[in-house]
């Protein structure tokens, strides 16, 4: 089945270090997207891409990075730059960028938790 | 203000009962709209789209009200399994590519 799979599930990580977490899809979506979620907020966009070796600042990227060496994975990594790292990561897809009908398919999370 | 507004709720109500929640936008540049469902410690997943004509889905019913700048969720018969948060998205264009901004959420309690 398609889908998008995050890993891992649960996170902890100790102060001043960085830690990776997985996003990969077989949709063959050319979009992907990495949001973060705190308790009583919205979703708020990290990163994003579009194609292949190319990807944009979202709206909170400091103290993050990504890369898109391939359409199928957009890995996320959280660095010791990240003050408050505690949160829900949400990664999601889209077959087109620019067309507005079409919605999100998210993966189902990973809950990153400093210890 | 934030661009996409709801209210958190929550909104308790019996079994059967019919609930509309209403998510309003700031930015008339707005082109599309969607409604998530998102259950306690899940992924938000996409509950309808939300189309100039209205739409509906079942015991689901959307509808889009551009001159006002809102959009609402009526859910008929209402049952324990929607028990969730609900969240708005808008997509809008931004500088040439196109922003999905995400509400905080409503969150629905049906009740036994």
């Amino acid at each position: 089945d398609g889908g998008i799979t995050q890993s891992p599930k649960y996170l902890f990580r100790k102060e001043g270090q960085n830690v990776t977490l997985s996003c990969e899809q077989n949709l063959n979506h050319d979009a992907m997207y990495w949001y973060r979620q705190d308790p009583g907020q919205g979703l708020r966009l990290i990163y994003y891409s579009q194609i292949v070796n190319d990807f944009q600042k979202g709206d909170i990227a400091e103290g993050y990075s990504v890369s898109r060496e391939k359409k199928e994975s957009f890995p996320l990594t959280v660095t010791s730059a990240q003050k408050n790292p505690t949160a829900f990561y949400l990664c999601a897809s889209n077959t087109v960028w620019d067309e507005s009908n079409y919605g999100y398919t998210f993966g189902s999370g990973t809950r990153l938790t400093v210890v | 203000r934030k661009e996409v507004e709801q209210d958190p709720g929550p909104f308790n109500v019996p079994e059967g009962a019919t609930v509309a929640f209403n998510c309003t936008y700031s930015n008339s540049a707005s082109q599309s709209f969607f409604w998530y469902r998102q259950d306690c410690r899940k992924e938000p997943k996409l509950l309808m789209s939300v189309y100039s004509s209205g739409n509906e889905d079942g015991r689901f019913t959307a509808q889009l009200n551009r001159a006002s700048q809102y959009i609402s969720l009526l859910i008929r018969d209402s049952k324990l399994s929607d028990s969730a948060t609900y969240l708005c998205v808008v997509n809008r264009e931004n500088s040439g590519t196109y922003k999905y901004i995400f509400g905080t959420g409503t969150r629905l309690k049906v009740l036994a």
